[in-house]
């Protein structure tokens, strides 16, 4: 199984400031990353697939990159919608999987 | 553009068995991939496994192997998640998703919350 470790948990900061959350996966997955962001009770919504690209809708405030096995999310200016909580996703084989998740809340 | 429409709340004894349903309209039913994932209360997601309806075709990650089926029925155009042999732990709000071709989710049921409690 490919395992992809967040960093960090937890985050706090304050409107507009500048986030980067980090994915590590346990193998080379290419560009075969996705993060998506979720309100509690809600289902996830999409913000970037194949690592670096914004999907449709998505303010360009956020921004990921990376390739191989290290990734990140970076949000440029925290607005107050964005404080919720981020997940990446592999669909590197057929079997896919979660990060554990990064929270980010108000400071 | 999809839509994904799940079944109502569930509350389950443990040792009994549990089957979500997901509804999908919008585009042609058997070339969509749908997945289910779950968030026990409090936690992240957890991605249990997928189906091709149009190979039939299915795939589950090993800790749900043994006791989760997902099958689909062209007929209702819905994917269903049956989970057997629940416990306390299998309390949890439960998603299905629909898988773009890349392998990433855009589509998103609202969730259905299984209580599983004696």
């Amino acid at each position: 199984d490919i395992q992809l470790t967040q960093s960090p948990s937890f985050l706090s900061a304050s409107v507009g400031d500048r986030v980067t959350i980090t994915c590590r996966a346990s193998q080379v997955i290419r560009n075969d990353v996705a993060w998506y962001q979720q309100i509690p009770g809600k289902a996830p919504n999409l913000l970037i697939y194949g690592a670096s690209t914004l999907q449709g809708g998505v303010p360009s405030r956020f921004s990921g990159s990376g390739s191989g096995t290290d990734f990140t999310l970076t949000i440029s200016s925290l607005q107050p919608e964005d404080f919720a909580t981020y997940y990446c996703q592999h669909f590197n084989n057929h079997l896919h999987s979660f990060g554990q998740g990064t929270r980010l809340e108000i400071k | 553009q999809v839509q994904l429409l799940q079944s109502g709340a569930e509350v389950k004894r443990p040792g009994s068995s549990v089957k979500v349903s997901c509804k999908v309209s919008g585009d042609t039913f058997r070339s969509q991939t749908i997945a289910w994932v779950r968030q026990a209360p409090g936690q992240g997601l957890e991605w249990m496994g997928r189906i091709v309806p149009i190979f039939d075709s299915a795939a589950y990650t090993p800790r749900f192997q043994a006791r989760v089926t997902i099958t689909a029925d062209e007929g209702t155009n819905s994917v269903y998640l049956h989970l057997s042999s629940v416990t306390s732990e299998d309390t949890a709000l439960y998603f299905c998703a629909k898988e773009a071709p890349r392998g990433y989710y855009d589509n998103w049921g609202q969730g259905t919350l299984v209580t599983v409690s004696s």
